[in-house]
C-alpha cells in the first residue's frame, strides 16, 4: 500500500462545475496535509493546507479532512479552464527517528472542459 | 520576496558523466530539501537540511549522489556518474521548519543520454 494514494485520472470536469479530488493516507499519526497544484512543465505550488478535521475554505477551494477515515479531499467550485493541472496531495509523516517527512501522492490530472 | 532559485533549468548529459545542480532557498528559510520527480509521479524526498546539517538523507543513493550546504544557505546536489535512469526533474524546496509549508523552485530537468 502506498503511503499517499490518489487517483491518477485524468479527471474531466465541465467548466463551472465542481471538481472533487481525493486522497487517502496510511499514517494515522499524520497531522498536516497539503494540496499542491502543478502545471505541466512547472514546479508544484501550494494551494491549501489543513490541520484540523472538517472543512477549510479559501476562495473557490475547499479542503476537507477526516482523520478517522484517513481521507483528505479538495473541492474546486466554479471550475475554470485555468484550473487544468495536476493536483498533488502531500502528507507530513513521521519517519524513523521521529523526524517528519512530506510524502506526496502521484497526483491527479484534472482537465476543465470549456 | 524572491522565491527558490535553481540552476540550471535544463541539462543534457551523456551517461557516466557528472552533473551538479544548484539551489538558493528563500531568504530566512533554514530548511532545504532536494526532491526527485519522475514523469507522472509526485516528488520524492532525497535529502533534507536543517541549516548546514543533513538531517534526513535516507533516500539519497549515496553510491552516486552527494549533496552539500556548506554555509547553511545555498546547496548543491551532484550525481557522479549519471545513469540513464537518473533522467527526471530535480526540485529544490525550502521552508522555515520541517513542519512548515514548503516552497518549490522551478526545478532542473535532467536528461541522460
Amino acid at each position: 500500500q502506498k503511503e499517499v494514494e490518489q487517483n491518477s485520472g485524468p479527471l474531466s470536469v465541465p467548466e463551472g462545475a465542481i471538481a472533487s479530488l481525493n486522497c487517502t493516507y496510511s499514517d494515522r499519526g499524520s497531522q498536516s496535509f497539503f494540496w499542491y497544484r502543478q502545471y505541466s512543465g512547472k514546479s508544484p505550488e501550494l494551494i491549501m493546507f489543513i490541520y484540523s478535521n472538517g472543512d477549510k475554505e479559501d476562495g473557490r477551494f475547499t479542503a476537507q479532512l477526516n482523520k478517522a477515515s484517513q481521507y483528505v479531499s479538495l473541492l474546486i467550485r466554479d471550475s475554470q479552464p485555468s484550473d487544468s493541472a495536476t493536483y498533488l496531495c502531500a502528507v507530513n509523516m513521521f519517519s524513523l527517528g521521529g523526524a517528519q517527512k512530506l510524502v506526496f501522492g502521484q497526483g491527479t490530472r484534472l482537465t476543465i472542459n470549456p | 520576496e524572491a522565491g527558490v532559485v535553481q540552476s540550471p533549468r535544463y541539462k543534457i548529459i551523456e551517461k557516466k558523466q557528472p552533473v551538479a545542480f544548484w539551489c538558493n532557498p528563500i531568504s530566512g528559510h533554514n530548511t532545504l530539501y532536494w526532491y526527485l520527480q519522475n514523469l507522472g509521479q509526485g516528488p520524492e524526498l532525497l535529502i533534507r537540511y536543517e541549516n548546514e546539517e543533513a538531517v534526513d538523507d535516507s533516500q539519497l543513493p549515496k553510491d552516486r549522489f552527494s549533496a552539500e550546504r556548506l554555509k547553511g544557505v545555498d546547496s548543491t546536489l551532484k550525481i557522479q556518474p549519471a545513469e540513464l535512469g537518473d533522467s527526471a526533474v530535480y526540485l529544490c524546496a525550502s521552508s522555515t521548519g520541517q513542519k512548515e509549508t514548503q516552497y518549490f523552485g522551478p526545478g532542473t530537468r535532467l536528461l541522460v543520454l
